[in-house]
């Protein structure tokens, strides 16, 4: 059974900062990794996905990353703004029926 | 543009009465549909998923029903709420294929007393 962790549970950090959030997953046997947002008491926005033979996808200051070999995915922020302030939910899949969310990383961007 | 709607935004329900939660996409034809619970500190657990219109498949035994009774519908229904169908229900929509994106609505908040 597929099991997906995300550490930290929460991140605080400075304006400006570059950052990494992180993603693992038990069974390399995926289709694609999924990067979400969730606003406070909103639905997810998809930001990012990344198919299983790719290594990495890019979006503004966004960049999410692939290793099947070692279940790892990150996703790197570029100098962080307030408006970044959110909770990130990453989930693996095998099929569109078959994502497995992550519990999610909330970050905070200090002014 | 797709958009998908979601209502009612918040839903204050006493133990043992019905429920029915609603969701519609709109700008896109046969998309698969889902309806994901978000409990506090625990992860989307997905409920269920269809892939045409009277296809319902459940992830997981539970007190919940759906109904897909048009193409872009999706239904939520209970006939007898429990305190612990409390939590953050999401529709969302994808198309078909293992490498599409998920779309999900705005949510909504249902507390069960």
């Amino acid at each position: 059974k597929q099991e997906v962790t995300q550490i930290p549970a929460a991140l605080s950090v400075p304006e400006g900062e570059n950052l990494v959030l992180n993603c693992s997953f038990t069974d390399s046997a995926i289709y694609n990794l999924q990067w979400f947002r969730q606003d406070p008491g909103k639905g997810l926005t998809s930001l990012l996905l990344i198919q299983s033979s790719q290594r990495e996808q890019t979006s503004g200051r966004l960049n999410a990353s692939l290793d099947k070999s070692s279940g790892r995915s990150t996703l790197y922020i570029a100098a962080s703004q307030p408006g970044d302030s959110a909770t990130y939910l990453c989930a693996s899949s095998r099929g569109s029926e078959k994502l497995v969310f992550g519990k999610g990383t909330k970050l905070t961007v200090n002014p | 543009s797709q958009t998908i709607h979601q209502w009612p935004a918040t839903l204050v329900q006493p133990v043992g009465s019905p429920l029915s939660l609603e969701c519609t996409v709109e700008g896109t034809s046969n998309p698969n549909l889902y309806w994901y619970r978000q409990a506090a500190g625990r992860g989307l657990q997905l409920l269920f998923y269809s892939v045409g219109i009277g296809q319902i498949s459940s992830e997981v035994p539970q007190n919940l029903s759906a109904s897909r009774p048009q193409d872009r519908q999706f239904i939520l229904s209970s006939k007898k709420l429990l305190l612990s169908d409390s939590g953050f229900y999401l529709c969302a929509w994808s198309r078909g294929g293992s490498n599409e994106k998920l779309f999900f609505g705005s949510g909504t908040q249902l507390s069960v007393l």
